[in-house]
């Protein structure tokens, strides 16, 4: 257990849904990233928070529209997705400041998108 | 941009045996961090070890030490006496936006 919690675990959507992604961190942490992690390729670096506000998005389509409303928590809002979308979305926290230290994951979120 | 790279997709080990995995990267940065993560099959990815870039001496936590090698942008993780729940993906990882590598699927054989 690393202070981090992603709520759903497991969700399944058609593309024409709309849904959210949640997560949550119990560490005093000020900065918190979504990350998506497919099959067989690298951790990619989907958006960055600093004390709630977003200084950091990787070139994300916009389906997918973060929200911060304060340091513990994070969202993920899903829209009109596509089955290529389907992967495991990770959130990490670690605090802010100096150079960028440990990160502290969540267990995920597995989509599928159908 | 910087990157990482992990040249081994998958390694093996017999379990008590040592294993290294390797990583290299790519930065034009002098100070910044470097880390091993391991996501085991239950998909939580926790920190194996860390290197602050501008100290010399190479990290150590218990089983796991690095190979820290600045001028080659080298950092190979050595696992000593694998143990059996050291199955998983390790993932060598960069600071400045937390470059990750492909990741490393390591097996240990009992």
């Amino acid at each position: 257990e690393t202070g981090v919690t992603q709520t759903p675990r497991h969700l399944v959507m058609g593309m024409t849904n709309k849904k959210s992604l949640k997560c949550e961190q119990h560490l005093g942490h000020n900065a918190m990233y979504w990350y998506k992690q497919s099959a067989k390729k690298p951790l990619e670096l989907m958006f960055v928070y600093n004390f709630k506000e977003q200084t950091e998005n990787n070139s994300v389509p916009s389906r997918f529209s973060p929200e911060c409303p304060n340091s513990s928590h994070l969202f993920l809002h899903l829209h009109t997705l596509q089955p290529e979308d389907s992967a495991l979305y990770l959130c990490a926290s670690r605090p802010s400041g100096g150079l960028p230290d440990t990160q502290y994951f969540g267990p995920g979120t597995r989509l599928t998108v159908l | 941009a910087q990157t990482v790279t992990q040249s081994q997709p998958e390694m093996s080990v017999q379990e008590a045996e040592t294993v290294t995995l390797s990583c290299t990267y790519d930065t034009s940065e002098s100070d910044y961090y470097l880390f091993w993560y391991k996501q085991p099959p239950s998909r939580q990815m926790i920190l194996v070890i860390r290197q602050e870039a501008y100290k010399q001496q190479n990290a150590t936590e218990n089983r796991f030490s690095v190979n820290f090698q600045k001028a080659a942008k080298s950092f190979s993780l050595k696992i000593s006496d694998s143990q059996l729940g050291d199955a998983a993906m390790y993932f060598c990882a960069y600071t400045q936006l937390m470059r990750f590598g492909a990741g490393t699927r390591l097996t240990v054989k009992p």
